[in-house]
């Protein structure tokens, strides 16, 4: 089945610009989904299709996808951009539908 | 606004099934346009997909648990359903309803979740 790496980790300071990567074979021939979890909450959709963003949210959080890597990125990052990030794709060439990387918790220092 | 809220008990006994129920509001269960899913959350570990179903009925599963994962579908009671048999303590986790966008396949409607744990 397809797999989806994260970094279990990324430190940033305020204001800093933070990457969160997520890795899979041809990952840029899928469409990734990018959703924050805050402690206790539903997660929450912040990208979609790589790049898109839905509604309300902020335009500091874009993303990109080429090759093997699909990359989160949160410009100038707040206190309140500290959560967990998990990409997702949908997988047709497998059993495993839908497909999510292990998680990345993003620390504001 | 499409919501969704999981329903059930939080408890359960080793061996037993695992019944939960998620209703819809805010939109027809029957329009369509998701797929009705149910993903896990083990303490402190990321997201696991289960399962989703399609309002016709139509059913997809995790491998890993579909000899004892059943989604069903009430259009009735805009309302759809996950069990999970023989459970154990590695079946403790906070439980999600969501929809999967049929055509774009991302989750744009999540439930609050709800923590099951398996314990005698």
């Amino acid at each position: 089945s397809y797999v989806l790496t994260q970094p279990p980790s990324v430190s940033v300071a305020p204001g800093q610009t933070a990457r969160i990567t997520c890795g899979g074979n041809n990952i840029g021939s899928k469409s990734v989904h990018w959703y924050q979890q805050k402690p206790g909450q539903a997660p929450v959709l912040v990208v979609y299709d790589d790049s898109d963003r839905p509604s309300g949210i902020p335009e500091r959080f874009s993303g990109s996808n080429s090759g093997n890597t699909a990359t989160l990125t949160i410009s100038r990052v707040e206190a309140g951009d500290e959560a967990d990030y998990y990409c997702q794709v949908w997988d047709s060439s497998s059993d495993l539908y839908v497909v999510f990387g292990g998680g990345t918790k993003l620390t504001v220092l | 606004q499409v919501q969704l809220q999981e329903s059930g008990p939080g408890l359960v006994k080793p061996s037993q099934t695992l019944s939960l129920t998620c209703t819809v509001s805010g939109g027809s269960i029957s329009s369509g346009g998701y797929y009705w899913s149910w993903i896990r959350q083990h303490p402190g570990k990321g997201l696991e997909w289960i399962g989703y179903i399609y309002y016709s009925g139509s059913t997809y599963y995790n491998p890993s648990l579909k000899s004892r994962v059943t989604i069903s579908v009430d259009t009735s009671k805009n309302q759809f359903s996950l069990k999970l048999s023989s459970v154990t303590a590695a079946d403790t986790a906070v439980y999600y309803c969501a929809g999967l966008g049929y055509y774009d396949s991302r989750y744009d409607y999540w439930g609050q979740g709800t923590l099951v744990t398996v314990s005698s």
